[in-house]
C-alpha cells in the first residue's frame, strides 16, 4: 500500500475552510484515497473516500490531483467539534484487513 | 454514535490477569475487526471475522484470541496481561468482508488499564 505523508498540526478559525493536505506519491492505480478523523480518545470516524475524481458529502469534499499524487480534505465551515486528528490512508479496495492509521494531521479549530 | 457497542468502556485490571472485551456489530453487519491503539503505536489492527470465520490477522500476540459468535457479536481475550498491554481496543464493524464497498464503522472503544 502506498505510503502518506501529512502534516502534523495545523490551526483553523472556526468558520473558515479547513484544507488538510496529504501527499501519496507512489499511489497505485487501484488504490483509493480514505479519510478518517479521530476526535479525542474516541473511534475513528469515516468521512470520505475517492479514486480519482473530486468527492462530496455533507461533511467534506474531498480533491484529488490529476496524477493523483495528493489530495486535500475540504471542511468548508470548520467548528470546535472538528478539532481532531484526521487521517489520510491509501488502500487498495477490499483490504480492510491492512487499513493503517499513521500519524495523521492534528487539526486545531479556534475561536 | 456509529452504532457499534463495546463493552466494558473502562477496565483496570493486575499484571497476569485476563480479560475480555466484548463487541455488538452494527446491525446488519457480518464482519468484525479488533484495533488497538497505544500511546506510543498508534492504531494496530489484530484481527478480522466475518459471519463468524477469521479473515485476517494482523500482529496479534499469541496471549490474545478473539472469536464471533452466531449472533455476529465479537470477543477478545487478553491474558498473561503484561503493563504495556494497557492501551484502547476498539471494535469496528462492516456489512462486507472487504469493508471498503461499504465503510467500516468503529466503536467508541474500551479502555483497559493493567497496573
Amino acid at each position: 500500500d502506498a505510503k502518506t505523508t501529512q502534516p502534523p498540526s495545523m490551526d483553523c478559525a472556526e468558520g473558515r475552510a479547513a484544507n488538510l493536505p496529504c501527499n501519496h506519491s507512489t499511489i497505485s492505480g487501484n488504490e483509493y484515497v480514505y479519510w478518517y478523523r479521530q476526535i479525542h480518545s474516541q473511534g475513528p470516524q469515516y468521512i470520505i473516500h475517492g479514486l480519482k475524481n473530486n468527492e462530496t458529502n455533507e461533511m467534506a469534499s474531498l480533491i484529488i490531483t490529476e496524477d493523483r499524487k495528493s489530495s486535500t480534505l475540504i471542511l468548508p465551515h470548520a467548528t470546535l467539534r472538528d478539532t481532531a486528528v484526521y487521517y489520510c490512508i491509501v488502500i487498495v479496495t477490499g483490504t480492510a484487513s491492512k487499513l493503517t492509521f499513521g500519524t495523521g494531521t492534528r487539526l486545531q479549530v479556534t475561536l | 454514535d456509529s452504532g457499534v457497542t463495546q463493552t466494558p468502556k473502562h477496565l483496570i485490571t493486575a499484571t497476569g490477569q485476563r480479560v475480555t472485551l466484548r463487541c455488538s456489530p452494527r446491525s446488519g453487519d457480518l464482519s468484525v475487526y479488533w484495533y488497538q491503539q497505544s500511546l506510543d503505536q498508534g492504531l494496530q489492527f489484530l484481527i478480522q471475522y466475518y459471519n463468524g470465520e477469521e479473515r485476517a490477522k494482523g500482529n496479534i500476540l499469541e496471549r490474545f484470541s478473539a472469536q464471533q459468535f452466531p449472533d455476529l457479536h465479537s470477543e477478545l481475550n487478553l491474558s498473561s496481561l503484561e503493563l504495556g498491554d494497557s492501551a484502547l481496543y476498539f471494535c469496528a464493524s462492516s456489512v462486507d468482508p472487504s469493508g471498503m464497498r461499504n465503510t467500516i464503522y468503529f466503536g467508541e472503544g474500551s479502555w483497559l488499564t493493567v497496573v
